[in-house]
């Protein structure tokens, strides 16, 4: 399975885009990016995930490079509630493997 | 739909005690998981199971066992709680689609501390 990096942490402006990060330069071509979320304690939320296309749901945007290396995590006018831990996560699609990192805890400031 | 329900929430164990934390899901989903979240870390794997019946052994399965005697239903037992199980435990459930298993959805956790 694919490593994947974040950063540790980021500050967001409330009703501006969150745009986050993450690197999985080694991942696989039959790799997915996944991406979860955890709200003080509580049980990771699934957001999204994709392959190799933009993809876009009523929650966030994806946005996966050409080389497929690296995404971005778009939440486009990002609230209070949105002040989270946030994981992205690679894995063939099919096996039962999540490798969960320590993630990028976003704050969203008033 | 509930979604991924466990009881109970909230635990304290002295040690060598034992106990069973129970997971549901009302979705029919095939997979169920159980993991464990030390503060500061992500998740990891303790078991899963791919159906009614069989279970398996996940990243750190030592001194838990599993059961999965109904589909809805996946059991997580610590027959002699040490210290160093102190931990979140949450479980979670994936459907199957064309014979892969998809996306897995999580329940709200079971803080157990061990004294």
């Amino acid at each position: 399975d694919a490593k994947t990096t974040q950063p540790t942490s980021m500050d967001c402006a409330e009703g501006r885009a969150a745009n986050l990060p993450c690197n999985h330069s080694t991942i696989s071509g039959n790799e997915y990016v996944y991406w979860y979320r955890q709200i003080h304690s509580q049980g990771p939320q699934y957001i999204i995930h994709g392959l190799k296309n933009n993809e876009t749901n009523e929650m966030a945007s994806l946005i996966i490079t050409e080389d497929r290396k690296s995404s971005t995590l778009i939440l486009p006018h990002a609230t209070l509630r949105d002040t989270a831990v946030y994981y992205c996560i690679v894995r063939v699609l099919g096996t039962y493997k999540y490798i969960f990192g320590t993630g990028t805890r976003l704050k969203v400031l008033a | 739909n509930a979604g991924v329900t466990q009881t109970p929430k909230f635990r304290v164990l002295k040690t060598g005690q034992s106990m069973t934390l129970l997971c549901a899901q009302d979705m029919n989903h095939e997979y169920m998981y159980w993991y464990r979240q030390d503060p500061g870390m992500g998740l990891r794997l303790i078991h899963y199971s791919v159906g009614e019946g069989t279970t398996a052994k996940g990243e750190v399965p030592d001194g838990y066992n599993v059961s999965r005697l109904k589909k809805q239903n996946f059991l997580l037992g610590l027959e002699s709680a040490a210290p160093s199980q102190t931990s979140v435990y949450f479980c979670a459930s994936s459907y199957v689609i064309r014979g892969r298993t998809d996306t897995q959805y999580f329940g709200p956790g079971t803080r157990l501390t061990v004294l």
